[in-house]
């Protein structure tokens, strides 16, 4: 089983900074099964990045993904209220599918 | 446009099972693969399984072999997942999402609106 690890657990950033999140995995995941989402309370989780780097439909470019092997990142370049939300990293790739414990972002 | 419609909520007592539906609609429902993720209260998402609509084989993770049962009715676009012998650690937001894969890679999108399932006796 493939373990994804993200970090940090909390990031307490103000408005208009650049966030930074890690997702480390176990093992080599293959950049085309990496993908990280949004979920904000009460709602579904939300695709924001797939194969690694490419950007979901409708996703402002201030989100970009990087990485490959067993390290991935995703960086919000210039943080809006709106963002401030649980971020979560996810494999395909190995059976069973796995996703990271979250990322916490919240407002200093 | 594509979208996934669950159930409403549910309540059991310990030991009952529960069946949640998941609606597809706005694409061809037998073309593309469903996944079941559930998400404990405060909790992240836990990954549980695949349906394929198009022949209806199924797979889960291991940790609910012999609890939890995907089927499909290709007539209506649905897909449902069974829970048996419910215990209180199954109280979660059950979801559907459907498995993309373009040149780019594969990715969840898009996601049912979840389903609470409360086990209290």
């Amino acid at each position: 089983e493939v373990v994804l690890t993200q970090s940090p657990g909390t990031l307490s950033l103000s408005p208009g900074e650049r966030a930074t999140l890690s997702c480390r995995a176990s093992q080599v995941v293959s950049s085309s099964h990496l993908a990280w989402y949004q979920q904000k309370p009460g709602q579904a989780p939300r695709l924001l990045i797939y194969g690694a780097s490419s950007r979901a439909t409708g996703i402002p470019d201030r989100f970009s993904g990087s990485g490959s092997g067993t390290d991935f990142t995703l960086t919000i370049s210039r943080l809006e209220p709106e963002d401030f939300a649980v971020y979560y990293c996810q494999q395909y790739g190995t059976s069973p599918n796995s996703f990271g414990q979250g990322t916490k972002l919240e407002i200093k | 446009q594509v979208q996934l419609v669950q159930s409403g909520a549910e309540v059991k007592k310990p030991g009952a099972s529960v069946k949640v539906s998941c609606k597809a609609s706005g694409y061809t429902f037998t073309s593309y693969y469903i996944h079941w993720v559930r998400q404990a209260p405060g909790q992240g998402l836990e990954w549980m399984g695949i349906i394929y609509p198009g022949g209806g084989s199924t797979h889960y993770a291991q940790k609910f072999q012999g609890r939890v049962t995907m089927t499909r009715d290709t007539s209506t676009s649905t897909v449902y997942m069974e829970m048996s012998s419910l215990r209180s650690e199954d109280t979660a937001v059950y979801y559907c999402a459907r498995l993309n894969f373009n040149s780019g890679g594969y990715y969840y999108d898009p996601w049912g609106q979840g389903t609470l399932v409360t086990v209290s006796s």
